[in-house]
């Protein structure tokens, strides 16, 4: 089945213990991305790939890092996670990197974080 | 301003009735996408479409690309179509360049109750 898999789904940690969470895709897309939600605020951008070793920030980066060595993996880093940073994030991809905002997107089913 | 804006906010319906949601963008687009976030948070893609009308099921979508305006109709909802509706534009990330990223609007609540 063709999907995007975060891990994990949910996190409770506290101020400054870093964290790793995970995304992987089984398409073969070129894209994939990072959003967080907050309420009020919507789907934000926190960086993106347009292919393997070809990351990017986004709008909202700070306290964040990625790295993508395979195509199908991009895990998203906290180094000294805040908990302004708790939040609901979400991982997508899309078949293509330069036309990423008119492919379908595909979504991950989220990760809950909570930094206290 | 907000580059998408949705309308409403919040919507409440009984089962049964057509529901609009509304879409404006201020930005130039090729493509325009609505999402679904059901409570629990899975987001899926509804539709991406860059004319005219596009159906499936009991939702349709359409777009004017000259007005900046999209709107997603449920027909004859239903509590199971309670969820966030969520649209988005692409946005040309470079000037002259062909990479895009997507904005995202802030979403509509809909409940239908039965």
């Amino acid at each position: 089945e063709a999907q995007v898999t975060q891990n994990p789904r949910y996190l409770i940690t506290v101020t400054g213990k870093k964290l790793t969470v995970t995304c992987s895709q089984n398409m073969n897309h070129e894209y994939m991305s990072w959003y967080r939600q907050d309420p009020g605020l919507g789907l934000r951008q926190i960086y993106y790939s347009m292919n393997v070793e070809v990351t990017d920030k986004g709008d909202v980066p700070e306290g964040y890092k990625v790295s993508r060595k395979e195509k199908r993996n991009f895990p998203l880093i906290l180094e000294s996670p805040s908990p302004n940073q708790t939040s609901l994030y979400f991982c997508a991809s899309s078949p293509h990197g330069t036309l990423a905002g008119v492919n379908e997107q595909y979504f991950g089913p989220g990760t809950r974080l909570t930094v206290t | 301003k907000n580059e998408v804006e949705q309308s409403p906010q919040n919507l409440t319906a009984q089962e049964g009735e057509f529901i609009t949601i509304n879409c404006s963008y201020s930005v130039g687009i090729s493509a325009l996408h609505w999402l679904q976030q059901h409570p629990g948070g899975g987001i899926v893609s509804l539709f991406m479409l860059s004319s005219g009308k596009k159906k499936h099921g009991r939702l349709i979508a359409t777009i004017n690309i000259q007005e900046k305006h999209s709107s997603l109709h449920i027909t004859a909802s239903h509590p199971r179509d309670s969820a966030v509706y969520i649209c988005a534009v692409p946005r040309r990330m470079n000037s002259g360049g062909s990479n895009y990223k997507l904005t995202f609007g802030k979403g509509t609540l809909l409940t239908v109750n039965p």
